[in-house]
């Protein structure tokens, strides 16, 4: 499957300050996906990260507040800007792996914690 | 949009006992349906997954049901270990599209 780096693994953030979270893959994908996981929930879609597009973004999320990058094919951003408390989660980023029947493959998560 | 609704949301089983969890999807369009397992602090992983041309699929303890006409479909584990505890998501998604929604998860526990 496809492998999925993904930086920071954890940090612990000053409310109205912002995070960029990184991932990297280590094969060309047309999309990139963002998802966040809160405390004991599932996994809700924030993004779809095209490159040479902007990404789009789904209801409840917008760009001023996550904002996203995608320069190349294997390489992609999420920024959680003006943090606050709420926003603690787990950050995740995905691909379509066409190595694996279509299925997403995850990357291994960012832990947010707002303080 | 899609709304995936999964049951039941806990699920305790003995070793070696079956367990069983549905999913309900709302887009007849949706025409893929993976499962995912998270194990405590780790990423999900997929395990299994259907796509609609088929109504079932099996890997070894793991076997995926679906039923089109009804909008659902079932993961199924035999033989269930220890090591199957986990948080457990059914998704629902069309090939190729951005609409990718998971259900609401169902935590497993194999009691030994």
């Amino acid at each position: 499957s496809a492998v999925i780096s993904q930086k920071p693994s954890r940090d612990i953030c000053q409310r109205g300050t912002s995070l960029t979270i990184q991932c990297q893959v280590d094969s060309q994908v047309t999309m990139m996906f963002w998802y966040r996981q809160q405390p004991g929930q599932s996994l809700t879609l924030i993004a779809t990260a095209n490159q040479g597009s902007e990404a789009t973004y789904e209801s409840g999320f917008v760009i001023d507040k996550f904002p996203i990058s995608r320069p190349n094919l294997t390489f992609s951003t999420l920024t959680v800007s003006n943090m606050s408390p709420e926003d603690s989660s787990i950050y995740l980023c995905s691909v379509e792996d066409q190595r694996r029947s279509y299925g997403y493959t995850f990357g291994s998560g960012t832990r947010l914690t707002v303080v | 949009g899609e709304n995936v609704e999964q049951h039941p949301s806990t699920l305790s089983v003995q070793e070696g006992d079956s367990a069983v969890i549905k999913c309900t999807y709302s887009d007849s369009a949706s025409n893929y349906f993976p499962w995912y397992k998270q194990e405590l602090g780790k990423r999900p992983q997929l395990i299994i997954d259907i796509r609609s041309n088929v109504g079932e699929k099996k890997d070894q303890r793991i076997a995926v049901t679906l039923n089109k006409t009804a909008k659902h479909f079932s993961l199924h584990i035999t033989e269930t270990q220890p090591e199957d505890s986990a948080v457990y998501f059914c998704a629902a998604s069309i090939l190729g599209g951005q609409n990718f929604v998971f259900g609401p998860g169902t935590r497993l526990s194999v009691l030994p």
